[in-house]
């Protein structure tokens, strides 16, 4: 366990539907990303947060997606309207700026039916 | 374009026996290479990780290596368990001053380990 939180860990919806992912990171963790993997493949970068701060999103964040980190503590990745390319497990990892150790939590896996 | 390459894309070995997966990048700047395990539908878990100046690094029964001259790193598992069947993925950061490590993915390798 390395204490950063994913909720919820499975997810079905309809195509078009709207889906939200919440990540509660480890206190005093001041860095956030988002990544998405599909079956198979390694991470895929999203987005970055450091505090509240996004600095960097990757082109892979299409408008339908939207990452807030209000407080600089827990973080929520938003998808509209659902497509069922969007399939995929969500994972979201924190990290410090004094270090180099990057903590994965356990994922949220979204199917889009 | 930063990449990272892994080989093999999966292998199958004997419980027991060791193993080296590989692991070639392009990244740079170069801040650090970290090996991860992953279990089938879980997040990532970090095994080792290297900056420029070292060549080795252990946890437990794997050995991480790193050649920054080259841009290859190994990961060998010694001895392997039946719980060692997972995925490894190599993972170099790029240092990027604004916003620290941008972080690289590998593809992954996938092993099975068998009885």
């Amino acid at each position: 366990d390395t204490g950063v939180s994913q909720n919820p860990r499975h997810k079905i919806t309809k195509r078009g539907q709207n889906v939200t992912f919440r990540c509660d990171p480890i206190s005093e963790h001041n860095r956030l990303y988002w990544y998405r993997q599909t079956l198979g493949q390694g991470p895929e970068f999203l987005t970055y947060f450091q505090n509240e701060a996004q600095l960097e999103k990757s082109r892979l964040l299409s408008d339908r997606f939207s990452a807030e980190r209000p407080k600089g503590s827990f973080s929520t990745l938003e998808i509209q309207r659902t497509e069922q390319g969007d399939s995929a497990m969500y994972l979201c990892a924190v990290g410090r700026s004094s270090g180099n150790t990057i903590y994965f939590g356990e994922g949220s896996w979204l199917t889009v039916v | 374009k930063n990449q990272v390459e892994q080989s093999p894309q999966s292998l199958i070995i004997l419980e027991g026996k060791n193993c080296t997966l590989q692991c070639n990048y392009t990244v740079s700047p170069f801040s650090n290479l970290r090996w991860y395990k992953q279990d089938t539908g879980r997040g990532p878990v970090s095994l080792t990780i290297m900056t420029f100046s070292e060549n080795t690094k252990s946890n437990g029964r794997y050995t991480a290596t790193l050649d920054a001259d080259t841009k290859q790193s190994s990961l060998h598992i010694t001895a392997s368990q039946l719980s060692d069947s997972a995925s490894y993925i190599c993972v170099v950061s790029e240092l990027i001053k604004a916003a620290g490590n941008k972080l690289t993915f590998g593809g992954g390798t996938r092993v099975l380990v068998k009885p």
